[in-house]
């Protein structure tokens, strides 16, 4: 079966960092793209970036690039989502996303909730 | 790289069918047939439900169909159900090779 886990909640002041990760399992981590995708209070879905394990080729939605960090370790099927400092407008629901055979995505982690508070 | 453009909400009654659109661009939707559609439930994930314009995973109804015409895609669910209420999105392809959204639409079945 296939599964894509996510680490828990997290509650972080800002200028904080963070990583949180994501834990494939039940298929072949290293061969499908991994996405992440950014879930505002009451908004919509956004792509932040995705990753391939095999290779750590990574490829960042322009609004994201530079504000994040994708990374994976396909030795213990985890790919991560980093922030080196968060700020409040970062709390969000992210969820991490396995592609298909294809460029869409067909399981998703149960989400990770960040909330950034003083 | 804007999002894709969706109706904010749709409705209809039980058994009716209604169709969301998703309009792009030469860059996304109308250059690659790399469309997908997303339902989401208050609380839960997103769950895929069409992928490559018009193609359905396995387990999904077939009441769920999708199409595209030039830099608009569509997805029609027909006989809709209660279950069928959530919150759906587009998803795209582009030429930065990097996925991109719509804004999403809320179905309400009435």
């Amino acid at each position: 079966e296939v599964q894509l886990v996510q680490s828990g909640a997290e509650v972080k002041k800002p200028g904080e960092s963070l990583k949180i990760s994501c834990k494939g399992s039940g298929y072949g981590f290293a061969n499908y793209w991994i996405g992440w995708v950014r879930q505002m209070p009451g908004k919509g879905l956004e792509w932040m970036g995705i990753i391939y394990p095999s290779d750590s080729d990574t490829r960042y939605s322009p609004s994201f690039q530079g504000q994040v960090t994708i990374s994976a370790d396909k030795s213990i099927s985890t790919a991560y989502l980093q922030w080196s400092s968060l700020k409040a407008s970062d709390t969000a629901m992210y969820y991490c996303a396995k592609s298909g055979d294809g460029y869409n995505f067909d399981y998703w982690g149960q989400g990770t909730l960040v909330t950034v508070s003083s | 790289q804007s999002a894709l453009t969706q109706p904010a909400s749709v409705s209809g009654s039980p058994g009716q069918s209604i169709t969301i659109s998703c309009t792009g661009t030469s860059s996304d939707v109308g250059g690659y047939n790399y469309v997908s559609w997303y339902q989401q439930h208050p609380g839960k994930a997103p769950k895929l439900m069409i992928y490559d314009v018009k193609s359905r995973p396995s387990g999904v109804s077939n009441r769920f169909s999708g199409s595209k015409s030039g830099d608009t895609a569509s997805l029609t669910i027909s006989g809709l159900q209660a279950e069928d209420e959530a919150d759906y999105y587009c998803s795209s392809f582009t030429d930065s090779t990097t996925p991109v959204f719509g804004g999403g639409t809320k179905l309400t079945v009435l």
